[in-house]
């Protein structure tokens, strides 16, 4: 199973506005509503963002959203923190029984 | 509070064995979903795989056959037993909950360094 792919770094200014892409096959992200979103900050364990492609576990600011077409999944960082510079993961359901990852975007505040 | 936390990496030569463990507290791990997932140093997440509370086991393709998933309900804990280990096995290793059996990984443990080297 490939690793999803994801653009290798994402950046904006504080307040903007930044979108990381997730693509995939069908037998994947576009298959199932099984995408999930994760953030990880240098020398930490990651942390769930989004889950089921735009549901927010409690706690997570309004700031993230994320949405899905086709095969092609993305999370939305609006209003953008100094805090919310990290590294971001996709993930998706591969069919299977398995899970595969994206390949990883580092987002940084300008 | 609900946490993990992830013991018995080290450094091991290659072809060598590697038993690591998952402690569980604030949930049991009876009724979850768990997971292991790996992170190679300076690179991104690798899911590597899951035992269902059912009892079922499932690996990607770049560990089957070489590594076990288990748990002990009594103690709350999960295992992965690696054998035959690789250079390319060299990585953080995370356990783990599916919180909602439908890829919501959360929480995450803090990660065990198991290095492959002679």
């Amino acid at each position: 199973q490939s690793a999803l792919t994801q653009p290798p770094s994402a950046s904006g200014s504080p307040g903007q506005s930044v979108t990381i892409s997730c693509s995939a096959t069908s037998s994947d992200v576009g298959g199932y509503n099984y995408v999930s979103w994760y953030q990880q900050h240098p020398g930490k364990a990651p942390k769930l963002m989004i889950y089921e492609v735009s549901k927010r576990p409690s706690g997570v600011p309004d700031r993230f959203s994320g949405s899905k077409s086709g095969n092609t999944a993305s999370l939305t960082v609006s209003g953008l923190q100094a805090e919310d510079e990290a590294d971001y993961y996709c993930s998706s359901y591969a069919g299977s029984n398995n899970w595969v990852f994206g390949t990883g975007t580092k987002v940084t505040v300008l | 509070e609900v946490q993990l936390v992830e013991s018995g990496g080290g450094l091991v030569q290659p072809g060598g064995s590697l038993r690591l463990s998952c402690a569980a507290s604030g949930f049991t791990v009876s009724s979850n979903y768990m997971n292991w997932v790996r992170q190679a140093p300076g690179r991104g997440l690798e899911w590597v795989s899951v035992l269902y509370s059912g009892g079922a086991t499932y690996y990607a393709d770049s560990v089957k056959g070489r590594f076990t998933i288990s748990k002990d309900n009594s103690k709350n804990a999960v295992y992965l037993q690696m054998n035959s280990l690789r250079a390319e096995d060299t990585a953080l290793y995370y356990c783990v909950r599916d919180r909602g059996n439908r890829g919501w990984f959360d929480p995450w443990g803090q990660g065990t360094l198991v290095t492959v080297s002679s």
